[in-house]
């Protein structure tokens, strides 16, 4: 039962170089998203995505890119990292459907360092 | 624009003490309100989610309640033990995709 899984857990990047995060869900969940944690300041929506092939940005989309490429999973990308990008990301997911509670349930994280 | 705040920031309480935990919005056209937890260096794990009909849900020593007009909603805790250490987030899904996050109050249960 592995609900939202994320990889890899732990990244350092220097600034400019590139890498992708992948979120998978077993739970056949229609809704992802990519939210981003900072101290002090919550969590705050990166992109999401509504469906298999398609995105929207959320919030702070600047300097990421996503695909959906698979119903299941949803990727992450950095194509020129930035210190100001050094956080922890966590992939979400959510249920549509005709019992539709929009319960949202979360990966472990990924802490990316940009040095 | 809606904003989450939740007051206060950290809370230190003994052991078997029961306590509130508070969450206040700006907009009441939410579509569900959700309780997390989180332990340090850990993912958010789901604690309790009121539909915007639902006044308030129940789950073990944990009762949440919402009142929509006031933009509030209220995570109470019984008899609270060292375990229960940890941050408690409160998100508002509007009624669009995108849920909003309070900054969270980091709770200490001392023994």
């Amino acid at each position: 039962n592995a609900g939202v899984t994320q990889t890899p857990k732990f990244r350092v990047l220097k600034t400019g170089q590139s890498m992708t995060l992948l979120c998978a869900q077993d739970m056949n969940h229609e809704y992802m998203y990519w939210y981003r944690q900072d101290p002090g300041m919550g969590l705050r929506l990166i992109h999401y995505s509504v469906g298999e092939g398609t995105t929207a940005k959320g919030e702070v989309p600047d300097g990421y890119n996503v695909s959906r490429l698979k119903k299941q999973n949803f990727l992450l990308g950095l194509e020129s990292a930035a210190p100001s990008q050094t956080s922890v990301y966590f992939c979400a997911s959510s249920y549509t459907g005709t019992l539709n509670t929009g319960e949202l349930f979360f990966g472990e994280g990924s802490r990316l360092t940009v040095l | 624009k809606q904003e989450v705040t939740q007051i206060p920031a950290a809370l230190s309480v003994p052991e078997g003490e029961n306590l509130v935990l508070n969450c206040s919005f700006t907009d009441s056209a939410i579509y569900n309100l959700q309780w997390f937890r989180q332990d340090p260096g850990k993912g958010l794990t789901s604690l309790l989610l009121i539909q915007s009909s639902q006044r308030e849900q129940t789950s073990g020593r944990l009762n949440a309640s919402l009142d929509k007009s006031s933009g509030r909603s209220t995570l109470y805790i019984a008899a609270s033990q060292p375990g229960d250490s940890a941050t408690y987030l409160c998100a508002v899904r509007t009624g669009g995709f995108k849920t909003i996050f309070g900054a969270g109050t980091r709770l200490f249960v001392k023994a």
